[in-house]
């Protein structure tokens, strides 16, 4: 299996415009989840899907930010408008609930950066 | 609410020095605790789950350890390709599937 993939790996954008990341989770896997690092507050859980389905958003910074997966395949993470606190490393993971607790499997990261 | 702290921030061994990262954790209900190893640039990659006090996993010179209160990775005649960053995660048993964090451990040995 190729793991979690994100793209793009980078991105570098202007204050106001929008953003979008994406997320290919591990095949068979039925939980997703968006991740924010930055140095002052370290891993962040953002929101997470279980069978396409958003189960916990509450560490949605605002509503600038908004998160779809529209099949167990695909996630998308947008911001708009984007602002410079936003700069930060995002992570997708993905975990499969067939086990005593999900471990979660990350992908490469997306590292964003608003000018 | 759940709160997860690792010391030392940052550690600097030679190689072939033991040591030890500690990951302490308060929580209602613990359902697992997570070792992750992060190198730069790059995602966690999982290491460890261990789910009740007692409980030890090994793998190569890695070994994890659990209490009711805190949880230790041991680091046994460390190579220069351990160094990494560390991250210790909790899984509450309310919490559904949400994973909290601690700071991380900054692990650099040296040649």
């Amino acid at each position: 299996d190729a793991g979690v993939i994100q793209s793009p790996r980078h991105e570098v954008t202007e204050m106001g415009q929008e953003v979008t990341l994406r997320c290919k989770p591990i095949s068979g896997h039925d939980y997703l989840f968006w991740y924010r690092q930055t140095m002052m507050r370290g891993l962040e859980l953002l929101i997470y899907f279980n069978n396409n389905v958003p189960i916990d958003d509450s560490g949605m910074p605002e509503d600038r930010f908004s998160a779809k997966m529209p099949n167990a395949s695909f996630s998308t993470l947008k911001i708009q408008p984007s602002e410079p606190r936003d700069s930060a490393v995002y992570f997708c993971a993905s975990s499969f609930s067939g086990r005593r607790t999900n471990i979660q499997y990350f992908g490469a990261g997306t590292r964003l950066s608003v000018l | 609410e759940d709160q997860v702290t690792q010391s030392p921030e940052a550690l600097r061994l030679q190689e072939g020095e033991s040591s030890s990262l500690n990951c302490s954790y308060t929580v209602s209900g613990l359902r697992g605790l997570f070792w992750y190893r992060q190198d730069p640039g790059k995602g966690p990659e999982f290491l460890f789950t261990l789910y009740s006090a007692g409980e030890e996993k090994e793998k190569e010179r890695l070994k994890a350890t659990l209490t009711k209160k805190e949880s230790f990775l041991h680091i046994t005649a460390p190579k220069p390709e351990d160094s990494a960053t560390y991250l210790c995660a909790v899984q509450e048993e309310t919490s559904g599937s949400r994973l909290t964090f601690g700071e991380g451990t900054q692990l650099t040995v040296n040649p």
